[in-house]
């Protein structure tokens, strides 16, 4: 079956930590994003991707960063200097314009 | 700037009765407009989605909504509630800062969480 696979589901960090989060899509999709949801703030959008080799800062990118090596993959990596990392990510995928976005089952990621 | 707002944090619904919740938006231009759920600890599932024509949009599982422009509303919409309705609801609007409208990102409301009671 076509989907986004994020790994993995729990993720505990220590203080001055960096920690990536793994995202995989096998729809082909070339657009791919990062989503932070924290209670009663909705998502936030924190990098996205249009194309391989290239991706753009969103609303909340200070403390993260990505790569997008291959078509599939789009990791995220949350630094040590992202002060409030306790949240639940959400990568996501889309074909094009006016096509809805399809999103991962999340990594819940928390500090310990 | 370009925003949505779902007003309601939380709608309570009897099983079999019809439920709405609310969505407003704010954009420059056209809107293109998407309502998704999520259920706990899971991601987000597309439910339907107005681009143009037709204000009264039908999509997955029995639900539709209603856009209406001089209102800036879309708003959603089942006749009969489930139980297994109940979940966190998200209207979102295609951001069309800049170049948003070719990035195809989305701005996102808060959220409304559905409740349906036996």
């Amino acid at each position: 079956d076509g989907g986004i696979t994020q790994s993995p589901k729990y993720l505990f960090r220590k203080e001055g930590q960096n920690v990536t989060l793994s995202c995989e899509q096998n729809l082909n999709h070339d657009a791919m994003y990062w989503y932070r949801q924290d209670p009663g703030q909705g998502l936030r959008l924190i990098y996205y991707s249009q194309i391989v080799n290239d991706f753009q800062k969103g609303d909340i990118a200070e403390g993260y960063s990505v790569s997008r090596e291959k078509k599939e993959s789009f990791p995220l990596t949350v630094t040590s200097a992202q002060k409030n990392p306790t949240a639940f990510y959400l990568c996501a995928s889309s074909p094009g314009q006016l096509q809805p976005q399809h999103f991962g089952d999340g990594t819940r990621l928390s500090i310990l | 700037a370009q925003s949505v707002a779902q007003p309601e944090d939380q709608v309570n619904v009897a099983e079999g009765n019809p439920l709405t919740v609310k969505c407003t938006y704010s954009v420059s231009g056209n809107p293109y407009l998407f309502w998704y759920v999520q259920y706990p600890n899971r991601g987000l599932q597309f439910l339907l989605k107005y681009i143009t024509g037709d204000n009264l949009v039908k999509g997955s599982y029995g639900f539709e909504a209603e856009f209406n422009k001089s209102q800036t509303s879309f708003h959603l919409k089942k006749p009969s509630a489930l139980v297994s309705d109940s979940a966190l609801y998200f209207c979102a609007v295609r951001d069309e800062t800049g170049n948003g409208g070719a990035t195809n990102k989305l701005i996102f409301g808060t959220g409304t969480l559905l409740a349906v009671q036996p």
